[in-house]
């Protein structure tokens, strides 16, 4: 069954660079048609889609964040990893990993758990 | 970027009940659209993609229907496992979209 895990600092502060790992099992992203993504979500608020990377290479970046943000893939270790640089407490969030399949119609069939992610000096 | 409308942002109804939840695109998206479920403290769960595909293990009371601009999310016999935040989200184009969710409450 395939499951998602995300993992990195709870806290971080102001101006540094976040990153956050999503360590993934029973899928591989160099499988044509997956792609693995992060969506995050401000407490009580709204999901936010952020970058999303696919079997080929290829990443689509949020425009609003384009400039802070990187994704990368370790095929070998089952990894993605997102870094956001700049961090500001509005940045403040659950942020989430999830799975993309193109036999899915590329919505997001599997999530992590999520990891929560607070901004503050 | 396309915007979505997704109303009501608060839905009050009782157990047994059918209701619909609406999401309405600034622009065509033919039927990429999707509904998600989420519960307090929880990761949102893929109940439909491609507008009206029911996703394996949801139940069939949960059915999504439109295309184009206008979609809608039909539960059919609320059961008391159903309130929830629900999210339509578009993938026809980056950047990908999520309404702003309805919260379903127990009337």
């Amino acid at each position: 069954q395939i499951t998602l895990k995300e993992s990195g600092p709870t806290l971080v502060k102001p101006t540094q660079t976040l990153t956050l790992t999503c360590t993934f099992s029973g899928f591989s992203l160099s499988t044509s048609g997956v792609g693995v993504g992060w969506i995050r979500q401000p407490p009580g608020k709204a999901l936010e889609w952020l970058a999303l990377i696919y079997w080929n290479d290829d990443k689509r970046y949020s425009p609003s964040l384009k400039s802070r943000l990187t994704i990368t893939k370790d095929t070998s270790k089952n990894q993605v990893v997102l870094t956001m640089t700049n961090m500001d407490p509005v940045d403040t969030a659950t942020y989430y990993c999830a799975h993309s399949f193109l036999h899915s119609g590329w919505a997001f069939d599997y999530w992590g758990q999520g990891t929560l992610v607070t901004v503050s000096s | 970027a396309i915007w979505m409308t997704q109303s009501p942002s608060l839905l009050s109804a009782s157990t047994g009940d059918r209701v619909t939840i609406s999401c309405r695109m600034s622009q065509g998206i033919s039927s990429y659209l999707a509904w998600y479920q989420q519960k307090p403290g929880k990761a949102p769960e893929l109940l439909i993609y491609a507008a009206s595909t029911l996703q394996s293990g949801v139940p069939s009371r949960f059915s999504g229907s439109g295309s184009g601009t206008d979609f809608t999310l039909t539960i059919s016999c609320l059961q008391s496992e159903d309130f929830a935040t629900y999210y339509c989200q578009q993938y026809y184009s980056f950047p990908y979209t999520f309404g702003q969710g309805t919260k379903l409450e127990i009337k």
